[in-house]
């Protein structure tokens, strides 16, 4: 397994970017991922890649892998009050899944 | 469809006692798994399965037994409850590495 790393609080404006990294162990994680989790939901699958790829792009959503540094990001472009919630990084790696603790994006508007 | 649910939504046991969490699935996945959710750790694999019949431990699988005696269904059982087992636990389902796990809303379990 591995230890996946967020921070835990990222805090934007409405209409501007918001980046949220996760930093890994396991350079043997085959996909990564990014969830997101409301209030009292469950977790929401946003967009994954896998492990040889640098860079997926979906609507306002960007996501960058640096497998030297270990390091996966998610770029949510015109950040709106509705993306406030906890997103989630994991890795998985022979159906063993591994969260980050979560980071909470909070957009003032 | 109606994906993954779980039940119950809340539950309060006494320490000691056994209970089990249902899951179910109608999309023919089979990929299951049981997490727990605990502040500021994310979520933790407990136990998993990829078919009928095959159960695999995850991260934190001491207190907690499974089974999957059909591709729909995979309750999470806890034989003798305490109370560092008070958590959320998501039940998720997919097909094979690489999909998209659905989640269940969750089951809130508080242990006294």
């Amino acid at each position: 397994g591995e230890d996946v790393e967020q921070s835990l609080f990222l805090s934007v404006r409405e209409g501007d970017s918001s980046v949220i990294n996760c930093t890994y162990t396991d350079s043997s994680s085959t996909y990564l991922y990014w969830y997101k989790q409301e209030p009292g939901a469950g977790l929401q699958l946003l967009t994954y890649i896998f492990s040889n790829m640098d860079m997926k792009q979906d609507q306002r959503l960007t996501v960058l892998l640096n497998k030297k540094d270990k390091h996966l990001s998610l770029r949510i472009a015109d950040t709106q009050t509705g993306d406030s919630a906890i997103y989630f990084c994991a890795g998985s790696h022979n159906n063993d899944m591994r969260f980050g603790a979560g980071t909470r994006l909070t957009v003032k508007p | 469809n109606a994906g993954v649910t779980q039940t119950p939504k809340f539950q309060v046991l006494k320490t000691g006692q056994s209970m089990t969490l249902q899951c179910a699935q109608d999309m023919n996945h089979e990929y299951m798994s049981w997490y727990r959710q605990d502040p500021g750790m994310g979520l933790r694999l407990i136990h998993y399965s990829v078919g009928a019949g095959i159960t695999d431990q995850g991260e934190v699988p001491n207190g907690y037994n499974v089974s999957r005696s059909t591709t729909e269904d995979f309750p999470l059982r806890l034989l003798s409850a305490a109370p560092s087992q008070t958590s959320v636990y998501f039940c998720a389902s997919s097909y094979p590495e690489g999909h998209e796990q659905y989640f269940g809303p969750g089951t809130r379990l508080t242990v006294t």
